[in-house]
């Protein structure tokens, strides 16, 4: 299988769940991406793993755990979500762990999330 | 980071070129130009990038002019296939806004 793979592509879940969403990427890359994308509004950035460490959490609530064992694979663990948590989550990767000029994303199709 | 302005929404017949610009004034000498489309409820999708000279792939063309202040991203042979919303980003750090929504017609 190539490229950014997730899983999985859709979700329900009642707000006292705790569910985990998948990425898998195959293009050896360095750097793996969570994006949300609520209904009508641009992706917003959530969290930065280069070579496994998180170097970048954009003011997340605490309901949202990623988790990052190689650089092959992201985890976004979730619990105790609220229905505006509602979207699209993106996983991306990318070559360059440091995010310089050239450093092209290629995303993952997505997990429709909805919590009741 | 430099802020992006694109239309929001473009027409385009089927067979003809889709010429998508991108106003760019605030981007710094060493920020790349990377345009992504999105095609409904899927992952965004790479096109291409530059960051001064014009550039080519399979997919389409980037026409940067020579003050950078500006882009437009060309689609020779629009499909309707190619209706999405495209996203044009002048950052080395990728930070997407609305795009612009192109309808491909037949």
């Amino acid at each position: 299988e190539t490229g950014v793979t997730q899983t999985p592509r859709h979700l329900v879940m009642g707000m006292t769940n705790k569910k985990s969403l998948k990425c898998e990427q195959h293009l050896g890359h360095n750097a793996m991406y969570w994006y949300k994308q609520s209904a009508k509004k641009p992706l917003e950035l959530m969290f930065v793993y280069n070579f496994k460490e998180q170097t970048e959490n954009n003011s997340v609530p605490s309901r949202f755990s990623p988790e990052c064992p190689n650089s092959s694979h992201l985890f976004l663990h979730l619990h105790t979500l609220q229905p505006e948590d509602s979207a699209l989550y993106l996983c991306a990767s990318s070559q360059d762990p440091a995010g310089g000029s050239t450093d092209t994303q290629y995303f993952g199709p997505g997990t429709r999330l909805t919590v009741l | 980071d430099a802020k992006t302005t694109q239309p929001p929404s473009m027409d385009c017949a089927e067979g003809r070129a889709a010429n998508l610009p991108c106003n760019h004034s605030t981007i710094s000498g060493n920020e790349y130009v990377y345009w992504y489309r999105q095609i409904h409820s899927q992952g965004p999708q790479y096109i291409i990038h530059g960051l001064k000279n014009n550039e080519t792939n399979e997919m389409a063309s980037l026409i940067i002019t020579e003050d950078r202040k500006s882009s437009t991203l060309i689609l020779p042979h629009a499909t309707l296939r190619d209706t999405a919303v495209y996203y044009c980003i002048a950052t080395n750090k990728l930070v997407f806004g609305a795009g612009t929504i192109l309808r491909v017609k037949s």
